[in-house]
């Protein structure tokens, strides 16, 4: 059973930084691009993050471009998500998310971040 | 970027009608689009993928379509699980876009 499992959330201050996990079970985790989307309360989806299998690619959404990094490492089945000078408007569920070729295949419960003073 | 335009942003409906949702893309995606079911406090889930290809174990009355940059998704006869709330996708380009989200309410 394909798995996907967020940490890392919580309430930071405006400017101040997080790091969100995500530990993956049940598929070949090295074999897959990765992925990161949020949603902000009440609203839709926003795509944030791609990441190949090996790292060697990766792409972002403007809003977070020089502010977030994604990263993997896939010896220990995990992604992350390093999340530098938070704004209020970051604040969201995170999901972690497995690809397939063009479509979001698996989803986590997702983690929510709320940047507040 | 590559715009999606959904429609509508809600629908009212009862059990066993025909409901029908709309994507248009500003840009040719091609066939990249995929549907996603949303439930209130849980993570999406995938329904469809390449504009028709059924996601596997999701039931047959969920179908998709297109018609050059429209993209459809149709749910023939709506059961009780199905009122939720509906996402269109685009992969064709970076950034992967949404659509703005339809919301299948109980009529």
């Amino acid at each position: 059973e394909v798995q996907l499992v967020e940490s890392g959330g919580g309430v930071v201050q405006p400017g101040g930084s997080l790091r969100l996990s995500c530990v993956v079970s049940g598929f070949t985790f090295s074999s897959y691009w990765m992925s990161w989307v949020r949603q902000a309360p009440g609203k839709g989806l926003e795509w944030v993050a791609n990441i190949k299998q090996d790292g060697s690619e990766k792409y972002y959404v403007d809003s977070v471009k020089g502010r977030f990094t994604i990263s993997r490492d896939n010896p220990k089945n995990s992604l992350y998500l390093q999340m530098n000078s938070l704004r209020a408007e970051d604040t969201a569920v995170y999901f972690c998310a497995r690809l397939d070729t063009g479509r979001i295949s698996y989803w986590g419960q997702g983690t929510l971040v709320t940047v507040s003073s | 970027d590559i715009q999606m335009t959904q429609s509508p942003s809600s629908v009212s409906a009862s059990v066993g009608d025909r409901v029908t949702i709309t994507c248009r893309a500003s840009q040719d995606i091609s066939n990249w689009l995929a549907w996603y079911q949303q439930k209130p406090g849980k993570a999406p889930k995938l329904l469809i993928f390449a504009t028709s290809t059924l996601q596997s174990g999701v039931p047959s009355r969920f179908s998709g379509s297109a018609s050059g940059a429209d993209f459809t998704l149709t749910i023939a006869g709506l059961q009780p699980e199905d009122f939720a709330t509906y996402y269109c996708q685009q992969a064709k380009g970076f950034p992967w876009t949404f659509g703005q989200g339809t919301k299948v309410e109980i009529k």
